[in-house]
């Protein structure tokens, strides 16, 4: 199973930025998904949810609005796509697999945004 | 909802053992057969450690051990070792597709 993140970076506040997480070693169309993410020195918090079948979506009271999970289960992708970023979204954000009973049992290497004037 | 709560630290040396405690309500860690606890080294990403509260992941060593009383659970690591210094994280499903995660406990093996 892995899981690897890309599309961080430095973007100035207002802006936008769209993540990805390439996975392999698993069936992805059978598996839900988040991103979590974890600013600076701090720790986690959880971002966003998606189902299996991309329908079902959730989102943490911080990003709701601004941020949109979503996926493709036919090139094995998840997406994070961010707009209004603010300063405080500054964090590395990680995707990670959904497992038994609300664990999530694999995580990627995470991806760096930075949110900065 | 509110971050689950746990300590901000814990200590213990070599061969010890220590219990991170993470504590929430009857709608998340009471309600629920759904905490799970998560090692972090810094810079590394996280990595699942025990699920429905006392799971362990296969390849995690039995010194690790997790259970649960009303509304708070606990992580348990007996004979401390070196390597086992890193951030602990528990989680919790807390309804209504809600997971909530506690603030994290960082473990110094002295």
């Amino acid at each position: 199973v892995q899981l690897v993140e890309s599309g961080g970076g430095l973007v100035r506040p207002g802006g936008s930025l769209r993540l990805s997480c390439a996975v392999s070693g698993f069936t992805f169309s059978s598996a839900g998904m988040d991103w979590v993410r974890q600013a600076p020195g701090k720790g986690l918090e959880w971002v966003a949810l998606i189902y299996y079948d991309g329908i079902k979506t959730k989102y943490a009271e911080s990003v709701r609005g601004r941020f949109t999970i979503s996926r493709d289960n036919s090139k094995n992708l998840l997406y994070l796509q961010m707009n209004s970023l603010r300063v405080d979204d500054t964090a590395v954000y990680y995707c990670a697999r959904h497992g038994n009973e609300w664990s999530r049992d694999h995580w990627g290497q995470g991806t760096l945004v930075t949110v900065s004037s | 909802q509110s971050a689950l709560t746990q300590p901000p630290s814990a200590s213990g040396s070599p061969g010890q053992s220590i219990t991170i405690s993470c504590t929430g309500t009857s709608s998340d860690v009471g309600g629920h057969d759904a905490v799970s606890w998560y090692q972090q080294h810094p810079g590394k990403a996280p990595k699942l450690m025990i699920y429905e509260v006392t799971k362990r992941l296969s390849g995690v060593p039995d010194r690790f051990s997790g259970s649960k009383s009303g509304n708070t659970a606990s992580l348990t690591v007996s004979g401390l070792q070196v390597d086992d210094e890193a951030d602990y994280y528990c989680t919790s499903y807390a309804g209504n597709d809600n997971l909530l995660f506690g603030g994290g406990t960082k473990l110094t093996v002295l």
